[in-house]
């Protein structure tokens, strides 16, 4: 089965400068989440969309921004890049259309190095 | 916060025993997921139940939620080698604004002796 496939796998990038992460999610699915993973912790929920539009907020930095394009895949654009910035990025899909299981499934995330 | 927050923070455990994790979280919940994560990699979903429900069984996986203790238990019986992973539950609020994020909590790393 089609899964959530994110890119790039790893990035490493300097101090102060921009990244841009992409997210694919499971066909049919019209839901897209990110998160944000530091070593050893736990996963932190940034934002979501639906249908193209942000659904809800986390603990995104105002130096970050997404969005969902009409293909539903989204992208997490990340400037002035700090060294806390360093973590693992996940997105998840989910489908609201089919009943909104609320089941949230994982892409297997982008290691974004910050140096 | 209605971080959830687990224990123990680690578990060692020979293989074929019994492993039990817990999760308690602070506020009202539309359900609690529970995800395993191998070291780095991406989280997969275990199992989901709902705040109506009491119990749920996956293969060897059974998950209890008690609403009125705000606490969930994940046991995973006959343990394996392959079990070895980190488990976090993570709690869905749902307050009617869709597509909310999941709050999860700190995760409990579960090593399977063989």
């Amino acid at each position: 089965a089609a899964g959530v496939i994110q890119s790039p796998r790893h990035l490493i990038k300097e101090k102060r400068e921009t990244a841009t992460l992409k997210c694919y999610p499971i066909p049919r699915h019209d839901t897209v989440y990110w998160y944000q993973q530091g070593p050893g912790q736990d996963p932190q929920f940034l934002i979501s969309f639906y249908e193209k539009m942000q659904s809800d907020k986390g603990s995104i930095p105002d130096r970050f921004s997404a969005q969902q394009f009409s293909d539903y895949h989204s992208e997490l654009n990340m400037s002035s890049l700090e060294l806390g910035d360093s973590a693992l990025y996940f997105c998840a899909s989910s489908s609201k259309a089919s009943g909104y299981s609320y089941e949230q499934y994982f892409g297997p995330g982008t290691r974004l190095t910050v140096t | 916060s209605q971080q959830g927050e687990e224990d123990p923070q680690a578990l060692s455990i020979q293989e074929g025993e019994n492993a039990t994790m817990n999760c308690s979280y602070k506020t009202s919940i539309n359900n609690l997921q529970w995800y395993r994560q191998n070291s780095g990699r991406g989280l997969v979903h275990l199992i989901l139940i709902r705040s109506n429900e009491r119990e749920k069984h996956s293969g060897r996986l059974r998950v209890t939620l008690d609403t009125s203790k705000k606490s969930s238990s994940l046991l995973i019986t006959a343990s394996r080698a392959a079990d070895t992973a980190s488990y976090f539950c993570a709690i869905a609020m749902y307050s009617g604004g869709g597509a909310d994020g999941l709050t999860f909590g700190k995760g409990t790393h579960l090593i399977i002796q063989p």
